[in-house]
């Protein structure tokens, strides 16, 4: 079966400080990857997307990036955190079609101070 | 452009039926999803159903599709306290893989 993991859990980090959040699944191959970002527990906004190593699509310009050096590795990352970069921030992976649906990591809670 | 709505709270009381309503725009959507989230957690899959279809059902959980209002519901069926809980509605994104999702019902069984 498949399997989805997020680190770290949680995260306080200061403004201006670097980010790194990591996302792995096991038990397939050639997922579709996805970071999402959830403010104030609701509405899941769509920050990144992948369709195979390297392939990465940006659905929001802002100071984030991802990055997917293996299969099933997906990271985020930031240069400078900005207060506004708080939230939970949630990894999902789905197959490559044709009913797309998405399977979610257990997420980071990230807060910038 | 795509959109997805929903109510965004829902009380009822342990073992009444609970029905979660959500509408989308997008006419050429294929799949629609619903998610549970519970506090802290990732989103947990509960269920689809294909745009073919009117109806599907699984234990106590029945997704109506009326595809001519784009209109999707949720039914839970003797509501326990165990699914209070926020539930989304999505809809795939055109032929791509990506989901759009809506605000989220907050669901609250009282005992």
């Amino acid at each position: 079966s498949q399997t989805i993991h997020q680190w770290p859990a949680t995260l306080v980090q200061p403004v201006g400080s670097p980010l790194s959040l990591e996302c792995t699944v096991e038990g397939t191959s050639n997922p579709n990857l996805y970071w999402y970002r959830q403010a104030a527990g609701r509405g899941l906004q769509l920050l990144f997307y992948s369709v195979g190593i390297g392939q990465i699509s940006s659905e929001v310009p802002q100071n984030l990036s991802a990055s997917r050096p293996q299969d099933r590795q997906f990271i985020l990352s930031s240069k400078k955190l900005l207060l506004s970069d708080s939230g939970f921030y949630l990894c999902a992976w789905s197959f490559g079609g044709p009913s797309y649906e998405q399977y979610f990591g257990p997420g980071t809670r990230l807060t910038v101070t | 452009g795509e959109d997805v709505e929903q109510s965004l709270f829902l009380s009822v009381r342990e073992g009444d039926s609970s029905v979660i309503n959500c509408t989308y725009t997008d006419s050429s959507s294929t799949y629609l999803y619903w998610y549970k989230q519970e506090p802290g957690a990732g989103l947990q899959l509960l269920t689809y159903i294909f745009s073919n279809m009117d109806m599907k059902q699984d234990q106590r959980l029945t997704v109506l599709l009326n595809k001519k209002d784009k209109h999707l519901s949720l039914r839970i069926a003797d509501t326990q306290t165990g699914d209070s809980a926020i539930y989304f509605c999505a809809e795939r994104s055109g032929n791509t893989g990506k989901l759009i999702f809506g605000q989220g019902t907050t669901l609250q069984v009282k005992p």
